[in-house]
């Protein structure tokens, strides 16, 4: 099945400094979503993006499919970034995977 | 407009018990999965379910443990005889399609489950 691999696994920033967490994907997908999971382990959808470049505030995504890789870009991090980050994509057989977490820690 | 839903949030059994975890989809939805977080992991799919039919439990175990989605109600995970190994974090998620791309999954706040 299709191997989906982030990076790094732990993160710790401090406040106001920017970051990049990377989602690669051993396989073509139709499917990529960014997750946030808080403290207390809501997961949060952040960006659906299979393809292409999309921002929403301090975050921004961009997916370069034919390159199997995501990057989730978090500029000027606040305490509340804090967490663990995750890519999903669809399996060929359209049942979601998700990558073991880039777990962030913004100091304060 | 509510999001998913899932009840309770906190689920503590012993040994040998049965567990339910329940799950609403957002309104509108009624393509329903259930994935399953150990600690410090990532989600693991389950079973995939539409209204009253199971479409996919690829990632079920085949002992103690089955879903299903009624008519009217909410989709119901249920584990029987619960065991340690079970403790873990049981998340619900719904779409309004499926297999038509583009679509997103959207997840509830989870069902912590101890097994004491």
């Amino acid at each position: 099945g299709i191997q989906v691999e982030q990076s790094p696994p732990d993160l710790i920033l401090q406040e106001g400094a920017n970051s990049t967490l990377r989602c690669n994907f051993s396989d073509s997908v139709n499917n990529l979503q960014w997750f946030h999971q808080n403290p207390w382990g809501q997961l949060i959808n952040l960006f659906y993006i299979p393809s292409g470049t999309k921002q929403n505030g301090r975050l921004s995504a961009t997916t370069v499919a034919t390159e199997r890789y995501s990057l989730l870009y978090i500029s000027s991090s606040q305490t509340t970034d804090s967490g663990v980050y995750f890519c999903a994509v669809d399996d060929r057989d359209d049942k979601i995977i998700f990558g073991k977490g880039t777990r962030l820690h913004i100091l304060p | 407009n509510a999001g998913v839903m899932q009840n309770p949030r906190h689920l503590v059994r012993r040994r040998g018990q049965e567990a339910r975890l329940r799950c609403s989809p957002m309104k509108g939805h009624s393509h329903v999965y259930w994935y399953r977080q150990l600690p410090e992991e990532g989600l693991k799919f389950m079973v995939y379910l539409q209204k009253e039919n199971i479409i996919d439990e690829s990632g079920m175990p085949k002992e103690r443990f089955s879903a299903e989605f009624p008519k009217e109600g909410p989709s119901i995970l249920r584990i029987q005889q619960v065991v340690r190994g079970d403790s873990a974090a049981y998340f619900c998620a719904s779409s309004l399609v499926y297999r038509t791309y583009p679509y997103e999954q959207y997840f509830g706040p989870g069902t912590r489950l101890t097994v004491t």
